[in-house]
């Protein structure tokens, strides 16, 4: 089966604590991306890479981290300089930097206390 | 900038009974346009995207879209609402001119069905 997977589903940290989100894509696309989600709001933007090995920051990257060491995976760290953590994060894949379709994984939700 | 406005952010239909949810675009440029359905703690699933070819799109699981540039309005419909459509409904434009492929997401419609 091709697809995204995000693991693990549900996570729970205390405050102060790093934590790292797994992202993996098993569609041979080079572009992936890490939005966050929170009620009432749409997706917004954290970090995106269109090849392997490099990636950018997109509208909210403060207080997140990720790297980008092999094509079907990119795990996105989320530090404890941000100030609200607690969501719903959601990776994605593009076939390529040209390919605007963006294909979703399942989604981790993300609890500190 | 390119940006997208969901008119409504809850809609409620009876099982059977068509569905509108509707979008408004804001786009310099000839927009390309998706609708993605999400049901609870799960992914986006594309529904059907509008590219500047046929005004009206048809997309999965019966849903259309209708591209009207002179209302600046792509809203999503259905004739007859099933259970399995209840879900958080996204209209999403695709942003221009920012070295890569960037979507803006409007802020969801949930939509309730009820028996």
């Amino acid at each position: 089966d091709g697809g995204i997977t995000q693991s693990p589903k549900y996570l729970f940290r205390k405050e102060g604590q790093n934590v790292t989100l797994s992202c993996e894509q098993n569609l041979n696309h080079d572009a992936m991306y890490w939005y966050r989600q929170d009620p009432g709001q749409g997706l917004r933007l954290i970090y995106y890479s269109q090849i392997v090995n490099d990636f950018q920051k997109g509208d909210i990257a403060e207080g997140y981290s990720v790297s980008r060491e092999k094509k079907e995976s990119f795990p996105l760290t989320v530090t404890s300089a941000q100030k609200n953590p607690t969501a719903f994060y959601l990776c994605a894949s593009g076939r390529d930097k040209n390919s605007y379709e963006q294909y979703f994984g399942p989604g981790t939700r993300l609890t500190v206390t | 900038a390119q940006s997208v406005t969901q008119l409504d952010s809850h809609v409620s239909v009876s099982e059977g009974t068509p569905v509108l949810l509707r979008c408004n675009y804001s786009s310099s440029y000839s927009p390309s346009l998706f609708w993605y359905v999400q049901h609870p703690n799960k992914g986006l699933q594309l529904l059907l995207k509008y590219t500047s070819a046929a005004t009206l799109v048809k997309g999965i699981n019966g849903f259309e879209a209708e591209f009207k540039k002179s209302e600046t309005s792509f809203h999503l419909t259905k004739p007859s609402a099933h259970m399995s459509d209840a879900a958080e409904y996204f209209c999403v434009v695709r942003a221009m001119n920012t070295g890569f492929q960037k979507l803006v997401f409007g802020t969801g419609t949930r939509l309730l069905v009820s028996p």
